[in-house]
């Protein structure tokens, strides 16, 4: 069965600091790897997502992903945090083919501090 | 396109209750999935459709069930609520042709049993 762990619960990072969350997938074959953001009381925002290809994917409001097989991680990017980026972040892999069946991570809360 | 409607925003049941939580998509994706949402567990997924007519048991199916009569509604049913249903629901939808799955989500339903 496949399965994510975002090993960090809480981040705290100063504004205008760069930022690298975590996530670890297991799946036995190629997974399909997303990145989700969900604001305070939000629904979810798909930030980016890899399938194949360049294992660099860029995503929205400045955030990149790098995909690493040999070490199954999808750990996700910002060069300089903004304060609107205090949310919480989840990591989740989709089965090949079979993109309504998600398995998310528990998720990384994010704090800016000014 | 209004894409992922939830209808209500906000319940409060009492245990025992039954309910529908309404879920509809005006984006003709054959994909439709229901989520629940509790701190430090992620989303999980309880039921999903791979189009009208079809549906399958997610990771936690108990005391929740689907139909998908046509291919924009996705209601999810509670037959009799309990303290454990406290939660919040998420529908997501997606199809296979736009964006290699991704999934579009609703702005959720939060749900207290009493």
């Amino acid at each position: 069965a496949q399965s994510v762990t975002q090993p960090d619960i809480h981040i705290t990072v100063s504004e205008g600091a760069s930022l690298e969350l975590r996530c670890n997938y297991s799946y036995g074959a190629t997974p399909y790897l997303f990145w989700y953001v969900q604001s305070p009381g939000q629904g979810l925002q798909l930030l980016l997502k890899y399938f194949s290809g360049d294992t660099l994917v860029q995503g929205i409001k400045g955030f990149e992903a790098e995909f690493k097989r040999s070490q199954s991680s999808f750990n996700l990017r910002k060069p300089s945090v903004h304060w609107s980026d205090a949310a919480e972040y989840f990591c989740a892999v989709g089965a090949t083919g079979g993109g309504n069946k998600l398995t998310f991570g528990t998720g990384t809360q994010l704090k800016v501090e000014l | 396109n209004a894409g992922v409607t939830q209808t209500p925003k906000f319940q409060v049941l009492k245990t025992g209750q039954s309910m529908t939580l309404q879920c509809a998509q005006d984006m003709n994706h054959e994909y439709m999935s229901w989520y629940r949402q509790d701190p430090g567990m992620g989303l999980r997924l309880i039921h999903y459709s791979v189009g009208a007519g079809i549906t399958d048991q997610g990771e936690v199916p108990n005391g929740y069930n689907v139909s998908r009569s046509t291919t924009e509604d996705f209601p999810l049913r509670l037959l009799s609520a309990a303290p454990s249903q406290t939660s919040v629901y998420f529908c997501a939808s997606s199809s296979p042709a736009a964006g290699r799955d991704e999934q579009f989500f609703g702005p959720g339903t939060r749900l207290t049993v009493l």
